[in-house]
């Protein structure tokens, strides 16, 4: 039940197409939802986060839906381009535990 | 510059010897995070901290120790009863337990 399932594990888009990430969970108590990008090396970077009192937030060129009845969230990347290609994980928590549960990566190759 | 800082970059263990990472930050966080991450796979979380001179289990925590005498600073000793400690290891600190995490470099530690 403290599981975030993340999909696809990989995925090659075109230049100025749209990415999609996926993320379902169990565990209803979740109520924080981020979405990090990591480059080969480095350390995580917080992308954008959502809480389950809206369905969707935007920044940029990503967007984070949230779907509460289906337990379902994801990331949409618009116009991706090349500097995109990198791992994104999903993850989830809960209250103030802070301890995030993530999902287990996606690995974006944007093609030029 | 505000950030979190993990030393070394890089680091080679022979089987059987304990050894620490070293993660300092200057962020005036209160709680502070080690994770481990496998190669396709996402973080697991090995210690958590919400104050001084307090931590927490996480869900690897078996083979690891930690300490939080400073505020800034929160090391993890990888013991030789690590059955696989070769590894990507990567810290993290929060303003408060259930803000954001925000990462360090992360330290590539290989046993030999």
């Amino acid at each position: 039940q403290q599981q975030v399932k993340q999909s696809p594990q990989s995925l090659i888009v075109q230049k100025g197409g749209i990415s999609i990430i996926n993320c379902a969970y169990e565990n209803t108590a979740f109520d924080y939802f981020p979405w990090y990008q990591q480059f080969p090396g480095k350390g995580p970077a917080l992308l954008i986060a959502i809480r389950p009192d809206v369905s969707e937030k935007k920044e940029g060129r990503f967007t984070i839906s949230f779907n509460k009845s289906a337990k379902q969230f994801s990331l949409h990347i618009m116009d991706s381009q090349p500097g995109d290609s990198a791992t994104y994980f999903c993850a989830a928590s809960s209250g103030n535990t802070g301890k995030l549960i993530f999902g287990q990566g996606t690995t974006l190759q944007v093609k030029p | 510059d505000g950030g979190i800082t993990q030393s070394p970059k890089y680091l080679f263990r022979k089987e059987g010897q304990n050894v620490t990472l070293s993660c300092e930050q200057n962020l005036n966080h209160d709680a502070m995070y080690w994770y481990r991450q496998d190669p396709g796979q996402g973080l697991r979380l090995i210690y958590y901290s919400q104050i001084v001179n307090d931590f927490q289990k996480g869900d690897i925590a078996e083979g690891y120790s930690v300490s939080r005498e400073k505020k800034e600073s929160f090391p993890l000793t990888v013991t030789s009863a690590q059955k696989n400690p070769t590894a990507f290891y990567l810290c993290a600190s929060s303003l408060y337990e259930g803000f954001e995490q925000f990462f360090g470099p992360g330290t590539r530690l290989t046993v030999l």
